[in-house]
């Protein structure tokens, strides 16, 4: 097992552009997060799924971010419009089934908004 | 809602020993969870609590007051490589993880 992944690890956009980022959970985790982290700063929530149902997303959020989670595997975050508040370590983890207090983090990706 | 509140900062001597305190306020609570996290690099899990108690993990001990809603994380013999970031996390009744602010903590030699 490889662990989560993401891809990719660094993104450079124009403000105003669409960016997608791609999480893979390690294999028969079921819980799967999304978080957002800034410098200085813990982990802000985001969402997470339980399989392929998304069952919370951050009030924080606005309708510029994207979710899924199809056939309850991978993950991809889609942020539209990108503003340079956008900027930050975008991190996924995951958990297994019963585990619920134990998430293993991927590295992250490390988004810039020019 | 959830919050949590620890120290930002705390400094101690490699050898020593030192605690980080973490209070929550939570709808709903099934535990409290620590993380450590180095400079570059990801979160990673390092003990949690779901009952009232002490649970110790080598040279790391977490402890949990539900009563009071306050946990702390005690780190004995220090070394170097424990410089790095210290979040607490909690899970309530949404069953999401929500962290702290972090603290982080120096060790000198």
């Amino acid at each position: 097992d490889t662990g989560v992944s993401q891809n990719p690890r660094h993104k450079i956009t124009k403000r105003g552009q669409n960016v997608t980022f791609r999480c893979d959970p390690i294999s028969e985790h079921n819980r799967l997060y999304w978080y957002r982290q800034t410098l200085g700063q813990g982990p802000e929530f985001l969402t997470y799924f339980q399989n392929e149902a998304q069952l919370e997303k951050s009030r924080l959020l606005s309708d510029r971010f994207s979710a899924e989670r199809p056939k309850g595997s991978f993950s991809t975050l889609e942020i539209q419009r990108t503003e340079q508040g956008d900027s930050a370590m975008y991190l996924c983890a995951s958990s297994p089934p019963g585990e619920i207090f134990e998430a293993f983090f991927g590295q992250g990706t490390r988004l810039t908004v020019v | 809602g959830q919050s949590l509140e620890q120290p930002s900062e705390v400094t101690a001597v490699e050898g020593a020993i030192v605690q980080i305190n973490c209070t929550y306020q939570t709808s709903g609570f099934y535990g409290l969870s620590w993380y450590q996290q180095h400079d570059g690099g990801a979160p990673t899990f390092l003990s949690y609590n779901a009952l009232d108690g002490l649970e110790e993990t080598g040279r790391f001990s977490s402890f949990l007051s539900r009563s009071d809603s306050y946990g702390y994380l005690l780190l004995q013999e220090l070394q170097m490589k424990d410089s790095a970031s210290y979040f607490c996390a909690v899970i309530g009744n949404t069953g999401k993880l929500i962290f702290g602010q972090g603290t982080t903590l120096q060790v000198k030699p």
